[in-house]
Formats: C-alpha cells, sequence, structure tokens
C-alpha cells in the first residue's frame, strides 16, 4: 500500500494571503491529478501533471510535479474565499491506471 | 453539461437495515466507482465497476455489495447497516477512452445510521 501524505490537513488565512499545500509520497508515479472539493459537493478535477518537474498555472493556482515524480505542491496567490475547500491529490503508479488513490486532503479556509 | 446523479443527498437508516444507494451518469462512461468520505481519511475506494455486471473490490468492500445492470447506473448496498458505516458516500464515473480519466462525482449521500 502506497502512503500518502498532504501537509497540512488544515489550513486557515486571511484574503489576499499567499499559500503553498503538498502532496508526498515514497512512491513514484506516473501522474497526479489534484481535485477541489466544495462544501456539499463532490470533488472537481483541477489539474493533471506527468512529466517531472511540470508546472501548469490555472489563474492563481500553480501547480507543480516533483522532478522525481514523488511528490507535487500547489501554491494559490492572492488566496480569495472562492478558493475555500478541501484539496485532494490523486496520483496513479501505474499509466492507464483506471483507478484513483487519494490523499486525505488539505482543509483551506479563506477568511475575508 | 455532464453529471453524476445520487438517489438522496441524506438518508437517515436504523442498524440492521438494509440500504441502497443509487448513482446515474449521464456521459456513457464504461467506469463507476463507490467511495466513501471520513475526517482525516480521504476518500476510500469501496467498489469499482468497469463495465455493466462487471466490479472488483476497492480497499474497504466489507459490509458492501454492489449491483450495474445498466451501463448509466450503479448501486451501493449496505446489507445489514451499522454505525460505523456512518459516512458520506460519494459515486463518480470515468471513461478509459479519455485520458487522463478524470473522475467526475456526485454531490454525495451523507448516510447516518443510528
Amino acid at each position: 500500500t502506497q502512503l500518502l501524505e498532504q501537509s497540512p490537513q488544515f489550513l486557515s488565512i486571511q484574503e489576499g494571503e499567499n499559500l503553498t499545500v503538498y502532496c508526498n509520497s515514497s512512491s513514484v508515479f506516473s501522474s497526479l491529478q489534484w481535485y477541489r472539493q466544495e462544501p456539499g459537493e463532490g470533488p472537481v478535477l483541477l489539474v493533471t501533471v506527468v512529466t517531472g518537474g511540470e508546472v501548469k498555472k490555472l489563474k492563481r493556482l500553480t501547480f507543480q510535479f516533483g522532478d522525481a515524480r514523488k511528490d507535487s505542491s500547489l501554491h494559490i496567490t492572492a488566496a480569495q474565499p472562492g478558493d475555500t475547500g478541501l484539496y485532494l491529490c490523486a496520483p496513479r503508479r501505474i499509466q492507464g491506471a483506471q483507478k484513483l488513490v487519494f490523499g486525505q486532503g488539505t482543509r483551506l479556509t479563506i477568511n475575508p | 453539461d455532464v453529471k453524476v446523479t445520487q438517489s438522496s443527498r441524506y438518508l437517515v437508516k436504523r442498524t440492521g437495515e438494509k440500504v441502497f444507494l443509487e448513482c446515474v451518469q449521464d456521459m456513457d462512461h464504461e467506469n463507476m466507482f463507490w467511495y466513501r468520505q471520513d475526517p482525516g481519511l480521504g476518500l476510500r475506494l469501496i467498489y469499482f465497476s468497469y463495465d455493466v455486471k462487471m466490479k472488483e473490490k476497492g480497499d474497504i468492500p466489507e459490509g458492501y455489495s454492489v449491483s450495474r445492470e445498466k451501463k448509466e447506473r450503479f448501486s451501493l448496498i449496505l446489507e445489514s447497516a451499522s454505525t460505523n458505516q456512518t459516512s458520506m458516500y460519494l459515486c463518480a464515473s470515468s471513461s478509459p477512452a479519455r485520458p487522463p480519466y478524470e473522475q467526475y462525482f456526485g454531490p454525495g449521500t451523507r448516510l447516518t445510521v443510528t
């Protein structure tokens, strides 16, 4: 069983601040997805990263896949209340695998 | 607009009852999944179905069964509900023909077993 750790588990910051959350493992992954789950809803895919060292930007969100493909980070610039939610990483060990293993998530609260 | 719907948002059942959770997707996806979500534990896979009448156990199948008689519908069955099955249940679907194999989720069913 792969060990997958997301940190921090909880984060509460003020609007306008920057933040970074992490997804770490000792296993190598073929790809990794980040999902966001808003209160009362199911998770929604934000991004998929595939190549070691890859950086993808989605407006104020920057996702990075580690060079060794064992970890990933999500950086949010100038956080807004609409960024509030549970951020889940979901790596794939095998390319094309249909099942995902989800981390326990980072619960982010942005205070106005 | 793609959609995964779940039969109930909230459900309260008594210990020992048989419980059915229904999930329907309108995207013609081959894969369907049932997860349970508990604080601090993330999403844990209960069962996975990759085709009609085909299923695979996930990480925590004990106490659950599933049924997939039609492509668009995937049911989770709790044969005899217990209090430790109180949880949020999420259904998802995806297609193996569409990388990056995004999973589309329903809004969840919050089940309380008393």
